[in-house]
């Protein structure tokens, strides 16, 4: 049983559709991050939100924090292409590592 | 981009036989990991470092020993491989353990 569950687990769309992924936990977070992962590289770092509540904006790309630091969401507006990858939530605990969600991978075609 | 290494990208041996990654950075950051990444299982966690000769466990480190020696370098062993340590496998760097991980390029292990 993952800690972070993800979903959906895939997603197909077409280009200029919205979107929305959902990194959801029974455990609280000091802070989570987004990371996406295009195929061949390693994961690099979208955005962390901190606060509960925290919308947190990256162009077209839109992150929300819960309330009880619980769980998070990325919407997309407008996907293209380019967003294509594998999108992963990472929660941090008190004083303790990350841990990661199993991924959503995200497909927009053209 | 963070100043990190992986080698090899590509590896394919023979069950049984001893394999070692090797991770490099230039940051001197601390922390240290390693992971690994199967479908429908995301990043897990297989040792980190906190400082040199200083390692710990992570949730998948069976069948799995790692090494520092020096700040900048981080090395994975499989001391006899197996398929089901056919994976792609992450280093990763942090300077704390809550705070954003650079990751490498990953190293493609097949284990034939």
């Amino acid at each position: 049983t993952q800690l972070l569950e993800q979903s959906p687990q895939f997603l197909s769309i077409q280009e200029g559709e919205n979107l929305t992924v959902y990194c959801n936990s029974s455990s609280v977070f000091s802070s989570l991050q987004w990371y996406r992962q295009e195929p061949g590289e390693g994961p690099v770092l979208l955005v962390t939100v901190v606060t509960g509540g925290e919308v947190k904006k990256l162009k077209r790309l839109t992150f929300q924090f819960g309330d009880a630091r619980k769980d998070s969401s990325l919407h997309i507006t407008a996907a293209q292409p380019g967003d294509t990858g594998l999108y992963l939530c990472a929660g941090a605990q008190y004083g303790n590592k990350l841990v990661f969600g199993a991924g959503t991978i995200l497909r927009v075609k053209s | 981009d963070a100043g990190i290494t992986q080698s090899p990208r590509h590896k394919v041996t023979e069950t049984g036989t001893p394999v070692t990654l090797r991770c490099h950075q230039t940051e001197n950051h601390r922390y240290m990991y390693w992971y690994r990444q199967d479908p429908g299982h995301g990043l897990r966690l297989i040792h980190y470092s906190y400082g040199v000769k200083d390692t710990d466990k992570g949730e998948v480190s069976d069948g799995y020993s790692v090494s520092r020696s020096k700040t900048e370098d981080f090395l994975l062993t499989l001391e006899s491989a197996t398929s089901s340590q056919t994976s792609v496998y992450f280093c990763a760097i942090s300077e704390s353990p809550r705070d954003e991980q650079y990751f490498g390029p990953g190293t493609r292990l097949t284990v034939t």
